[in-house]
């Protein structure tokens, strides 16, 4: 039973390039978050989706990101136009919905803007 | 909005001694506390959690306690080894279908032989 899978797990853009940023759930998971971790600080919630609908954005910054989580496929963090300041780990969680349930995390990918 | 701060920003310890951290939250509302294992280069691992109805929790060598009134919970580790060396995160959530949990800052434990 596979994790939460994402890839890649360590990416390099230059400055105004796109990053994207792919999770996969683990399996029976309908629900997707995603976290940003800056070195040396906590994780900063992102966005929530579930198929095919971002329940919420409300950490997201309002430019350059986006987030979608289609019918099929992954659930895809995409950040246009990158800056220094985009360098972090993004996580991505799920979870199977319903209460209490603690997400599963997956292993990050490491952003890196030159 | 909530808030939760987290104390001690890092914390070491001789191995088999106790170690906790204490967390404390903003918003009366939140009934949800889990908390996180980061290894380096690695993703949160969840570790115990706590329901707002429950007074305290135990697994093996970790517990956590919650107190309501007070608005803090401490996550609590006995006989402590070299591989509990990692950030730990504790977080706060209004469970519901869904949720967004609102983490500390974490706190790094060092655990010496």
């Amino acid at each position: 039973n596979a994790g939460v899978m994402q890839n890649p797990r360590h990416l390099v853009r230059r400055r105004g390039q796109e990053a994207r940023l792919r999770c996969s759930p683990m399996k029976g998971h309908s629900h997707v978050y995603w976290y940003r971790q800056l070195p040396e600080e906590g994780l900063k919630f992102m966005v929530y989706l579930q198929k095919e609908n971002i329940i919420d954005e409300s950490g997201m910054p309002k430019e350059r990101f986006s987030a979608e989580f289609p019918k099929e496929g992954p659930s895809i963090l995409r950040i246009q136009q990158v800056v220094r300041g985009d360098s972090a780990a993004y996580f991505c969680a799920s979870s199977p919905g319903g209460t209490f349930y603690g997400y599963t995390f997956g292993s990050g990918t490491r952003l890196t803007v030159v | 909005g909530e808030n939760v701060e987290q104390h001690p920003s890092t914390l070491s310890v001789q191995e088999g001694d106790s170690a906790v951290i204490k967390c404390t939250y903003s918003d009366s509302a939140s009934n949800y506390f889990p908390w996180y294992k980061q290894e380096l280069g690695k993703g949160p691992q969840l570790i115990i959690d706590i329901r707002s109805n429950v007074g305290e929790k135990k697994d093996q060598r970790i517990a956590v306690t919650l107190n309501k009134t007070a608005k803090h919970f401490s996550l609590h580790i006995t006989e402590t080894q070299p591989e509990d060396s990692a950030v730990y995160f504790c977080a706060a959530s209004k469970a519901n279908y869904g949720q967004n949990f609102v983490f500390g800052p974490g706190t790094r434990l060092s655990v010496l032989p």
